[in-house]
């Protein structure tokens, strides 16, 4: 099947710094990826939607300046958490469709740890 | 708004017994189904869907889930369980379908999935 990477598997940083987290659909072009929350003993919980060249589009509830998304090819997509948290420490997780639209793949994962 | 609720957090079978995971959702309008799995440190893997058609779906590794729209179900079993299938099991619902595969997925909080040697 189609592989999805993420980048960093895992991070700490301090409260207040930025994060980037990538995205990278590895041996097919996702027209759009997908990007959740997972929270402990939770769901997965959608964040954003985002299609390549244009702006991602935001579920309820989510801070769009505060989780900058960012789709710029065809094979990466970007999560910047933006001014961390203790509390946006969590388990991040994308999934990315390809451009025969058939099946959601995703990425094994981005935990966060903010001091 | 759709829902997924799966009953049991853990479940533990003996190797070779049946695998029951059970997943109850709630949709006001006809649901697609899912069951995904994930292994320790890997992604979401899809292990069957129910779209239209037929209600009892076969998926990889052996495992098939069966639609009941009375009882608002799409419980996950397999006959015979490996020690390969130890992982976290995830049910889902899609709703706001744009064209199938941009379905935005629902998920329920997942089940551990332990086989007992």
């Amino acid at each position: 099947g189609a592989v999805v990477s993420q980048h960093p598997s895992r991070v700490i940083c301090k409260s207040g710094t930025s994060v980037k987290i990538e995205c990278r659909s590895l041996d097919f072009q996702a027209t759009t990826m997908f990007w959740y929350r997972q929270f402990p003993k939770k769901s997965l919980m959608l964040m954003a939607t985002s299609n390549e060249g244009s702006k991602a589009t935001y579920e309820q509830g989510v801070e769009k300046d505060k989780f900058l998304i960012n789709h710029a090819s065809l094979t990466l997509s970007t999560l910047t958490v933006t001014s961390a948290h203790p509390e946006d420490s969590s388990f991040y997780i994308c999934s990315a469709i390809g451009t025969s639209g058939q099946t959601q793949y995703f990425g094994p994962g981005t935990r966060l740890l903010v001091l | 708004a759709q829902s997924v609720t799966q009953l049991g957090s853990h479940v533990s079978v003996s190797e070779g017994a049946l695998v029951l995971l059970r997943c109850n959702y709630s949709s006001s309008v006809p649901p697609y189904l899912f069951w995904y799995v994930q292994y320790p440190n890997q992604g979401l893997q899809l292990l069957l869907k129910y779209t239209t058609g037929a209600t009892l779906v076969k998926g990889i590794n052996g495992f098939e889930a069966e639609f009941k729209k009375s009882e608002t179900s799409f419980h996950l079993t397999k006959p015979s369980a490996h020690m390969s299938d130890a992982a976290e099991y995830f049910c889902a619902v899609s709703y706001l379908i744009y064209n199938f595969g941009n379905e935005k997925l629902t998920f329920g909080t997942g089940t551990r999935l332990t086989i007992i040697p």
